[in-house]
């Protein structure tokens, strides 16, 4: 199975930041990257697919880059709704897919 | 309004079983492959299982194959599972999620349900 590793685990942060999450893939995964966001309680919501693509109504601070091995998922300037937990997400081996450990976003 | 609502979760006995269901609301239900994705208590999201469109083909993580069943009904837009021989380390949120396409690929998960929580214990 292809392993995703995600850095860092935890990540303190203010509102107007920019913060930037990094995911790295046990082998090249070409661009099937996806990020997500989760809230305790909530539904898990798409950011972005295929790496770079921006999931319709999600807001523009959001953005992804990356390709092969290493992607990065980057808030430009941090707003309160964004404290949660950011997971990405390989689709390059169709099954299983597989998952990071997580990164939580945490208001400093 | 566009959604997924779980239920089913709760306290079960080790070596119990559960039957989770999600009912999809304002989409076009049987056009779409779905899953269940899982997370452990301070772990991170764990794919369990995906179903075709049609019901035709499942998949399942190596963690739950023969113990849980995936399964659904379009007619009621109702997606199921059946879990038995459950363990300690089955507990989590469990979550449905509908994928992008009728079959499982190159895809991702562009709807989610808030989850529903199943507990494994003596």
């Amino acid at each position: 199975d292809i392993q995703m590793t995600q850095s860092p685990s935890s990540l303190s942060a203010s509102v107007g930041d920019r913060v930037t999450i990094a995911c790295r893939a046990s082998q090249s995964i070409s661009t099937y990257l996806n990020w997500y966001q989760h809230k305790p309680g909530k539904a898990p919501k798409l950011l972005v697919y295929a790496a770079s693509t921006l999931q319709s109504g999600v807001p523009s601070r959001f953005s992804g880059s990356g390709s092969g091995t290493d992607f990065t998922l980057t808030i430009s300037s941090l707003q309160p709704e964004d404290f949660a937990t950011y997971s990405c997400q390989q689709s390059y081996s169709t099954l299983p897919y597989t998952f990071g450990q997580g990164t939580k976003l945490e208001i400093k | 309004e566009v959604q997924l609502l779980e239920s089913g979760g709760g306290l079960v006995q080790p070596g119990g079983s559960l039957r989770l269901s999600c009912v999809a609301s304002g989409i076009s239900f049987s056009n779409y492959a779905m899953n269940w994705v899982r997370q452990a208590p301070d772990k991170g999201l764990e794919w369990v299982s995906s179903i075709s469109g049609s019901g035709s083909s499942t998949k399942y993580a190596d963690s739950v194959k023969g113990r849980f069943t995936i399964s659904r009904d379009n007619s009621k837009k109702t997606l199921y599972l059946q879990m038995n021989s459950l363990r300690d380390d089955d507990t989590g949120a469990y979550y449905c999620a509908k994928d992008r396409e009728a079959v499982a690929g190159h895809n991702w998960f562009d709807l989610w349900g808030q989850g529903t929580l199943v507990t494994v214990s003596s």
